[in-house]
């Protein structure tokens, strides 16, 4: 099946700082990307689809100078949270599709989870 | 838009019972269903998916029924083994190749030895 890694898997940071988040597809190309955020015991909230070479599309309500997306390759997508406050601490998930139009498959990864002192 | 609900926040089955998780849609226009299994601290898992097509899908040990009449699916899982255990998503995407999915909110099955 199609596997995707994050890296960090947990992170710890200083409120202020930035961290880049890694979303990679192992086995498969995938030209779309999604991040996700997910609050305790809530779904998974959208928060951009990235396309790659392109630039990506925020959902409504997210900042997109505070979390930067980078779908640099067919294998690659980076979420950078900048300038990172508690109120960003939370569970960060990626998804890569995999499959072209209709036949797409969702494959998501393993979560980063991000605490920002 | 879409929005996609889940009737039961929590679903406490004993171990070797059937369990059925509903999901309820609100947008006619969907026409991909998946199901996804999610094990506390880690990402969704892909288990089984239905396009509009077809009204019943068959895994192993799973199934889905879609009923686009009412627009609600289920997830039927036979012999709930204690591994079953986790937060259960059901998630709707409209077709015509923008494939962007809407999560429900999901339901926690708790299955007992």
């Amino acid at each position: 099946g199609a596997v995707v890694s994050q890296h960090p898997s947990w992170v710890i940071c200083k409120s202020g700082t930035s961290v880049k988040i890694e979303c990679r597809s192992l086995d498969f190309q995938a030209t779309t990307m999604f991040w996700y955020r997910q609050f305790p015991k809530q779904s998974l909230m959208l928060m951009a689809t990235s396309n790659e070479g392109s630039k990506a599309t925020y959902e409504q309500g997210v900042e997109k100078d505070k979390f930067l997306i980078n779908h640099a390759s067919l294998t690659l997508s980076t979420l950078t949270v900048t300038s990172a406050h508690p109120e960003d601490s939370s569970f960060y998930i990626c998804s890569a599709l995999s499959g072209r139009g209709s036949a797409d498959t969702q494959y998501f990864g393993p979560g980063t989870r991000l605490t920002v002192l | 838009g879409e929005s996609v609900g889940l009737h039961l926040p929590t679903l406490s089955v004993q171990e070797g019972d059937n369990s059925i998780i509903n999901c309820a849609y609100s947008n006619s226009a969907s026409d991909y269903f998946i199901w996804y299994k999610q094990e506390s601290g880690k990402g969704p898992q892909f288990i089984i998916d239905i396009r509009s097509n077809m009204d019943k899908r068959q895994g192993q040990r799973v199934t889905v029924l879609l009923n686009k009449t009412v627009k609600h699916l289920s997830l039927q899982i036979a012999a709930t083994q204690p591994g079953d255990s986790a937060v259960y998503f059901c998630a709707a995407a409209l077709g015509g190749g923008s494939y962007i999915p809407t999560f429900g909110r999901g339901t926690s099955l708790i299955v007992h030895p």
